[in-house]
């Protein structure tokens, strides 16, 4: 069972434009939910995350989940190129004594100037 | 900014190979974890680590993987006998005790095998 599906894209966008990247997920009992920012060459930097349902918005980034659906998104407002990398989903999840991450296979987005 | 290195950057090896790959996690961080990434594929969890012990590891994480924290700062994967398929990025990441959503990675080591 896949536990995080992700559309790969690529997902090429004009500067400025609204961006909404997608995530599902098999686990009703999951309940921390992560976007990385992924550039090239580089590790994955953590962008923000949820805790259970609901919105969370930072400056130009939102971040909602939908239990009922299981559906996770990420909304980027106002696009600039330099938000241009790979965005990917994660699930947090308890694996023992801690807790680890369960990707998804990341987004790549390309904002045109 | 306190961040997560990693050495090398790029490591070739033979096939059979044994190799190491370092890392030094942020300083006052307790939980340390290694994960790969496939070209192409999803970055997956390999393995965690507590309190000099491993927490919890993957299936990829057979008998020719092992960690260690040698000293107060660094933490190693050694894989002792290289195949073709261990070719990825390998990322080391840390986390401080408590923080639940804030796993920090190092920038990779990426492993070719020949």
């Amino acid at each position: 069972q896949k536990e995080v599906e992700q559309d790969p894209g690529p997902l090429s966008v004009p500067e400025g434009a609204i961006v909404s990247l997608n995530c599902t997920y098999s686990n009703s009992a999951f309940q921390y939910f992560m976007w990385y920012r992924q550039y090239s060459r580089k590790g994955p930097e953590l962008l923000m995350y949820t805790y259970s349902s609901g919105n969370k918005e930072d400056g130009r980034f939102t971040a909602q989940v939908d239990k009922s659906s299981k559906y996770i998104s990420l909304f980027i407002r106002d696009s600039q190129p330099s938000d241009s990398a790979t965005y990917l989903c994660a699930i947090l999840h308890s694996g023992g004594s801690n807790y680890k991450l369960t990707f998804g296979k990341g987004t790549l987005l390309t904002v045109n100037p | 900014e306190p961040e997560v290195t990693q050495t090398p950057s790029h490591q070739v090896t033979q096939m059979g190979q044994e190799v190491i790959l370092r890392c030094v996690p942020i300083s006052n961080h307790l939980y340390f974890y290694w994960y790969r990434q496939i070209l192409g594929q999803k970055v997956e969890f390999l393995v965690s680590f507590y309190n000099n012990e491993i927490s919890e590891k993957s299936e990829i994480f057979d008998d020719q993987f092992s960690v260690e924290r040698p000293d107060g700062s660094n933490f190693t994967l050694k894989i002792r006998s290289t195949k073709l398929e261990d070719s990825a990025m390998y990322f080391c990441a840390s986390v401080l005790a408590g923080e639940v959503g804030e796993q920090f990675f190092g920038p990779g080591t990426r492993l070719t095998v020949l």
